[in-house]
């Protein structure tokens, strides 16, 4: 049974990058998607972005030009990093991974997530 | 871009059953899936495939689909099912993005 572990900072100032990190344990991560999804205080959940273990992602237009996922296979690790933060972005971080099949939405699940971390911008 | 709406609160009573539904376009082409949120909890998900539940969700929670409303209902709900529900798709743009709804807080009387 895989399990997912976020780590990063908790604090981050405005205008500064966030860099996560999100270690799959108890299973391989060359398979799945493997996702970030956050989730603001009080609020709903958002979806991030994915990245596929051969590289390949997709993010939230709304986020696109602020979000980069990345993936280190030897490590069992996927990364996110979110630039040009501000008040908006504070939010509880969950990584997730989503079993789903790219051309057949029957099987989209995230069907394991992280316990999440949360994350503060301010000064 | 598609979107997926949900009754902000729902209330049942104790031993009855209930509803949740999610409105999208998106729905007409794409399969749901249900997550649970407690307070201070990840979510957790117990429907995918719009009425497929994974092992160890209680079977009290059922999902359906039906034109563009995908539901989840609860039979019998208890007061451990006391959370926030939220549903989840694919964008109807067809480009593999993902999208949730705003999400239902269930209130258990």
């Amino acid at each position: 049974q895989a399990q997912l572990q976020e780590s990063g900072p908790g604090l981050v100032k405005p205008s500064e990058t966030l860099s996560l990190t999100c270690t799959v344990s108890g299973g391989t991560i060359s398979s799945y998607y493997w996702t970030w999804i956050r989730q603001s205080p009080g609020k709903g959940l958002e979806w991030i972005g994915y990245i596929y273990f051969s590289g390949s992602t997709n993010y939230n237009p709304s986020l696109k030009s602020r979000v980069t996922i990345s993936v280190d296979t030897s490590k069992n690790q996927f990364f996110l990093r979110l630039s040009s933060l501000t008040a908006a972005d504070t939010a509880m971080y969950y990584c997730a991974r989503d079993r789903g099949e790219y051309y057949d939405s029957r099987g989209d699940a995230f069907d394991t997530w992280g316990p999440g971390t949360m994350v503060t911008v301010s000064s | 871009s598609s979107e997926l709406t949900q009754d902000p609160a729902v209330s049942v009573a104790l031993g009855q059953t209930v509803s949740i539904t999610c409105q999208g376009d998106s729905l007409r082409s794409y399969y749901a899936s249900w997550y649970q949120q407690k307070p201070g909890q990840a979510p957790v998900l117990v429907i995918y495939g719009n009425d497929n539940r994974p092992s160890g969700i209680p079977d009290r929670f059922s999902g359906s689909s039906s034109g563009n409303i995908a539901s989840l209902t609860i039979t019998g709900a208890q007061a451990a099912d006391e959370a926030d529900y939220y549903c989840n798709s694919r964008d109807s743009d067809g480009k593999h993005l993902k999208i949730f709804g705003g999400g239902t807080k269930l209130t258990v009387l």
